[in-house]
């Protein structure tokens, strides 16, 4: 059954630390995005990739964000240095470019002290 | 700038119930629309998927439609039961190389109790 796994599901800081959180996206698929999930905000789009290229991180706060795709594997997310307000619970997702349809991973619940 | 709106924001139905829920955009110019169920501490799960140039699409009790012209598409649940509790998402995507810039809707939290 393929899906999206993203690690750790849950993660605990103090404010000034790095996190990083991993994410495998569905085996053949072509595209991947971070988003963050908030009560007052609901979703956003953070960044998203094709192909492992970079088209768009408009949505990251660029001095303490960023975003990689190392290989086809794994994407990444790190946020250095982390404050309380970037706590949230943030969603990997990854989708082919011709159907359209995205598919989830279950999220990695950040909490910064 | 895309905007997406559900009503109502919660729902609280007996067991068996037909239900709809509404999903609003502001922006007609859209290259699909997916409604999503998310439950509690999880991530999304994808329900049904709207081309642009489709009027609906059906998977089991749900039927999702689309109407682009009036910016609206309804999710209908047939029959609900008590496993169907959970929030309910809806996004919409735009046309072009935006592809994964979707707008969510807030969503609208399902209760079915037996």
């Amino acid at each position: 059954d393929a899906r999206v796994t993203q690690t750790p599901r849950h993660k605990v800081t103090e404010m000034g630390q790095e996190v990083t959180m991993r994410c495998q996206p569905i085996l053949g698929h072509n595209t991947v995005f971070w988003y963050r999930q908030t009560m007052m905000q609901g979703l956003e789009l953070l960044a998203y990739f094709r192909n492992r290229a970079p088209l768009d991180d408009s949505g990251m706060p660029k001095d303490r964000f960023s975003a990689e795709m190392p290989d086809a594997t794994l994407a990444t997310l790190k946020i250095q240095p982390s404050e309380p307000r970037d706590s949230a619970v943030y969603f990997c997702a990854s989708g082919q470019l011709n159907t359209g349809e995205l598919f989830f991973g279950e999220g990695s619940r950040l909490t910064v002290l | 700038k895309q905007e997406v709106t559900q009503i109502p924001a919660a729902l609280s139905v007996p067991e068996g119930e037909n239900l709809v829920l509404n999903c609003s955009f502001t922006d007609s110019a859209i290259y699909n629309l997916q409604w999503f169920r998310q439950d509690p501490g999880k991530g999304l799960t994808s329900l049904l998927l709207i081309q642009s140039s489709q009027r609906e699409q059906t998977s089991g009790r749900l039927n999702a439609s689309l109407d682009k012209s009036s910016g609206r598409s309804t999710l209908y649940i047939a029959a609900s039961q008590p496993g169907d509790s959970a929030t309910y998402l809806c996004a919409v995507r735009p046309p072009g190389t935006s592809y994964g810039k979707l707008t969510f809707g807030q969503g609208t939290i399902l209760t079915v109790h037996p």
